[in-house]
């Protein structure tokens, strides 16, 4: 089944505690990135990547680092998390990236 | 910076009911407009695609329209059903290569038996 798979789906750390999500597709799509969803602002995405070894910032990229050493997997790290970082991530897929968007069903993160 | 923005923020219709969904946004240079649907606790589902070029695109009772000109989008659904409901939100894509999804904050749809 083609699909996006997002790990864990629900990470409760503390302030401080280095993370990563895991987001990995299996449709051979070029271009993957992260988004989070807050309350009132609604998806905002915080990197993308084009494809292998290619990376670039949106628009909240502070306190996040991606890679992209394989097609299939494009995690996210937080080094350093702080509680302002409690939010619902969502990664995504697509074919090329004016494709249709594949998304994972998200990970719930609360940094105490 | 683009926004895009939802109007209304929730929505209540009986069962049978057609409805309309809007969607604007600011700057008109965009390569895409894709509407999604997001039910609770789940990711999204792309349910419709229009490329800049197009002026709308229909998957079974769902339409939706483009008017870049002017920065709106109309997700047209007839005959709403109870399994409609959910919360729709649409995204629109830059025109340089590589550029960002700017997402609204959704319309929360709920059909009423």
């Amino acid at each position: 089944e083609a699909q996006v798979t997002q790990n864990p789906r629900y990470l409760i750390t503390v302030t401080g505690k280095k993370l990563t999500v895991t987001c990995s597709q299996n449709m051979n799509h070029e271009y993957m990135s992260w988004y989070r969803q807050d309350p009132g602002l609604g998806l905002r995405q915080i990197y993308y990547s084009m494809n292998v070894e290619v990376t670039d910032k949106g628009d909240v990229p502070e306190g996040y680092k991606v890679s992209r050493k394989e097609k299939r997997n494009f995690p996210l790290i937080l080094e350093s998390p702080s509680p302002n970082q409690t939010s619902l991530y969502f990664c995504a897929s697509s074919l090329i990236q004016v494709s249709p968007l594949h998304f994972g069903n998200g990970t719930r993160l609360t940094v105490t | 910076k683009q926004e895009v923005t939802q109007i209304p923020a929730a929505l209540s219709v009986p069962e049978g009911e057609n409805l309309v969904l809007n969607c604007s946004f600011t700057d008109s240079a965009i390569y895409n407009l894709q509407w999604f649907r997001q039910d609770p606790g789940k990711g999204l589902t792309s349910l419709l695609l229009i490329q800049s070029s197009q002026r709308e695109q229909t998957s079974g009772r769902l339409n939706a329209s483009l008017d870049k000109s002017s920065g709106r989008s109309t997700l047209y659904i007839a005959a709403s059903q109870p399994g409609d409901s959910a919360t729709y939100l649409c995204a629109v894509s830059g025109m340089v290569i590589g550029n960002q999804f700017y997402f609204g904050t959704g319309t929360s749809l709920t059909v009423i038996p």
